[in-house]
């Protein structure tokens, strides 16, 4: 069974940093691009990030563009979102999530994490 | 950047069609995948490349796409079928992910 668990969400002060992780499983994860989509409280889905399977390729919303960086370990089968200089706005339930398609990319978003939650507040 | 449109909510009584619209410049040239998301749970794929469905998918969940307007219909709605739906694309002139703004579907 595909699994993705996301961890590292907190409360944090504007202006400083957090990483968030996603451990997969039941997949093998370097061949799959991977994505990270937020979700404020009581709004709609935003992009947030992808990456491809070999980390050649790196996307990212304008909104988040300079201050995230994502990343993975293939051998840790991990995905990773470092977060700096973060902002109210930022606040949101932060989901990964897998491409759906093996060595590809563009494609629709098979399964989903339960998410992590980020709070920017004094 | 590329806008996905979609209405706030519909409403629907049991075991009528819903039908869900995401509108976009030139949508058609574009594949649409649409989400199902019940409250406190992660989205979950009911319909990929325009029309197509993931296994498990009951298939009173369809979807065309003509023009401007991407459409989810849902057939016979059941009570279980209320949620938020949320269409997605690509857009390949700026190399993002698109999300519609979600649609709260309402069963009577």
């Amino acid at each position: 069974e595909v699994q993705l668990v996301e961890s590292g969400g907190d409360l944090v002060q504007p202006g400083r940093s957090l990483r968030l992780s996603c451990a997969a499983s039941g997949f093998t994860f370097d061949d799959y691009a991977m994505y990270w989509v937020r979700q404020a409280p009581g709004k709609g889905l935003e992009w947030v990030s992808g990456i491809s399977w070999n980390s050649g390729t790196i996307l990212y919303a304008d909104s988040v563009k300079g201050r995230f960086t994502i990343s993975r370990d293939n051998a840790k089968n991990s995905l990773y979102l470092q977060m700096n200089s973060l902002r109210a706005e930022d606040t949101a339930l932060y989901y990964c999530a897998k491409d759906s398609r093996a060595s590809s990319w563009s494609n629709w978003f098979d399964p989903w994490g339960q998410g992590t939650l980020v709070t920017v507040s004094s | 950047s590329y806008v996905l449109t979609q209405p706030p909510s519909v409403s629907v009584a049991p075991g009528q069609t819903a039908r869900i619209t995401c509108g976009g410049n030139n949508i058609e040239s574009k594949s649409v995948h649409w989400y199902q998301q019940k409250p406190g749970q992660a989205p979950v794929v009911v319909v990929y490349d325009d029309s197509d469905r993931p296994s498990g998918i009951p298939e009173r969940f369809s979807g065309s796409n003509s023009g401007n307007t991407a459409t989810l219909t849902i057939s016979r709605v059941e009570a279980g079928d209320e949620a938020d739906y949320y269409c997605q694309v690509w857009d390949s002139s700026s190399d993002h992910v698109v999300f519609g703004g979600g649609t709260k579907l309402t069963v009577l």
